[in-house]
């Protein structure tokens, strides 16, 4: 069965630094999701992805993040400068287009500290 | 804008009793709710969903109806097993289709 991929599964940064974190979603989906989820807390949105640009996106999704789609298999989310308060889960998830009401596949998650 | 209230854990249950997890949802329009479900480990993996009032959505034993009355999609099961033990979130979608709303997510920890 098809499934979203995220790398790394865990990473440690210290403040300050820029991080990449990757996502490989099913192939034939054309929809990108990130979400992420403070420990102990709710999984929030963050940006949503179609047809190279960014659909909509939270509050949460300031000018220290952006989301590109290098290739035609990966989906990547950057922190350009990464503060405490960043330390989360990252899911990653993607959508198909054959209905507005198809579910959305998630990744495993990247767990991010932020030293 | 739309919000999802889940009831807070833990639960802890023993094999074969009978599971609620409460959610209530308020959205504007007519949201698709959903209930997935994370193991230990691993992501989100969509357990049930439905998309308009009324419907049972049903899967491996756990099933929710969506009352529109209540603004509620309640997950139950008659009788849950050592490996139901996961944490569920339930979820919001509104019309257009795209970013889901969670609740805070219930852990759930079955007994033998």
């Amino acid at each position: 069965e098809p499934e979203v991929t995220q790398t790394p599964s865990h990473q440690v940064t210290q403040m300050g630094q820029e991080v990449i974190l990757r996502c490989v979603p099913i192939s034939n989906h054309l929809y990108f999701y990130w979400y992420r989820q403070i420990l102990g807390q709710k999984v929030e949105f963050l940006v949503s992805f179609y047809n190279n640009e960014i659909s909509e996106k939270s509050e949460i999704f300031d000018d220290q993040f952006s989301v590109e789609r290098p290739d035609g298999s990966n989906f990547t989310l950057k922190i350009r400068s990464t503060k405490l308060e960043d330390s989360a889960m990252y899911f990653c998830a993607s959508r198909g287009v054959t209905s507005v009401l198809s579910e959305q596949y998630f990744g495993p998650g990247t767990r991010l500290t932020v030293t | 804008g739309n919000s999802v209230t889940q009831m807070e854990g833990p639960v802890t249950l023993s094999e074969e009793a009978f599971l609620t997890i409460n959610c209530t949802y308020t959205a504007t329009g007519y949201p698709s709710l959903f209930w997935y479900v994370q193991y230990p480990g691993e992501g989100l993996q969509l357990l049930l969903k439905a998309t308009k009032a009324d419907d049972k959505g049903s899967n491996k034993g756990f099933e929710a109806t969506y009352r529109k009355e209540t603004t509620s999609f309640h997950l139950e099961k008659g009788s849950v097993q050592v490996s139901d033990s996961a944490v569920y979130f339930c979820a919001s979608r509104g019309d257009a289709g795209n970013m889901l709303t969670f609740g805070g997510g219930t852990r759930l920890m079955v007994k033998p």
